[in-house]
């Protein structure tokens, strides 16, 4: 059984550029939720989706966007980058919607100078 | 919206000691509360989880206890070793479903 997997594993942006983090999520589970953890802080929801469809947002900007596709892949947009988003991006996948166990990958490590 | 408290942010136990780490949650709406651990550079592994509807859960050296009316619960760690050190979080989803809101992590060390 494959792990969720996160690409790129470490990126460096400046202010106001666009970037694209991408999330395979674990054989079988149809629901990819997207968080945000800040360096000693725990992770904070950004949004999730389930059926390619947005399925409950958190506390971020539009600029924060995403996307599920048909293999319940998923990406991550964020547009005019700024300092403050410099953080761990976390992708967790789960069965049904999100009433199920939530399973993390590696997360990807986002820079911004 | 939902509100996790954890506590200690550092515990430190020698090799087969017991480890206790505490949160507290403000939504009464709240079901599901999960454990993960996070070594470094790593994402956070469910390790334990229990739901509302039980007050106690055990996995070999781990359990979880609930306290519905207190509205809190407890991570117990026994017989710890040193590759039980990394920082543990909990988590508690509350009445928007799949969201889980996070506490602040304990950075547990077992000194061998």
């Amino acid at each position: 059984e494959t792990g969720v997997t996160q690409s790129p594993t470490h990126l460096i942006k400046t202010r106001g550029q666009q970037v694209t983090l991408r999330c395979s999520s674990q054989s079988g589970h149809n629901t990819v939720s997207w968080y945000q953890q800040a360096l000693g802080q725990g992770p904070q929801f950004i949004f999730q989706y389930y059926r390619e469809e947005e399925n409950g947002r958190g506390n971020f900007p539009p600029r924060f966007s995403g996307l599920q596709f048909p293999n319940y892949s998923s990406e991550l947009n964020v547009n005019a980058l700024e300092l403050d988003d410099s953080a761990l991006y976390l992708c967790a996948s789960s069965l049904g919607g999100g009433d199920q166990p939530q399973h993390f990958g590696d997360g990807t490590r986002l820079s911004i100078l | 919206g939902e509100n996790v408290e954890q506590h200690p942010s550092t515990l430190s136990v020698q090799e087969g000691d017991s480890a206790v780490i505490k949160c507290t949650y403000s939504d009464s709406a709240s079901n599901y509360f999960p454990w993960y651990k996070q070594e470094l550079g790593k994402g956070p592994q469910l390790i334990i989880d229990i739901r509302s509807n039980v007050g106690e859960k055990k996995d070999q050296r781990i359990a979880v206890t609930l306290n519905k009316t207190a509205k809190h619960f407890s991570l117990h760690i026994t017989e710890t070793q040193p590759e039980d050190s990394a920082v543990y979080f909990c988590a508690a989803r509350g009445s928007t479903l799949g969201r889980l809101y996070f506490g602040r992590g304990t950075q547990l060390t077992v000194w061998p």
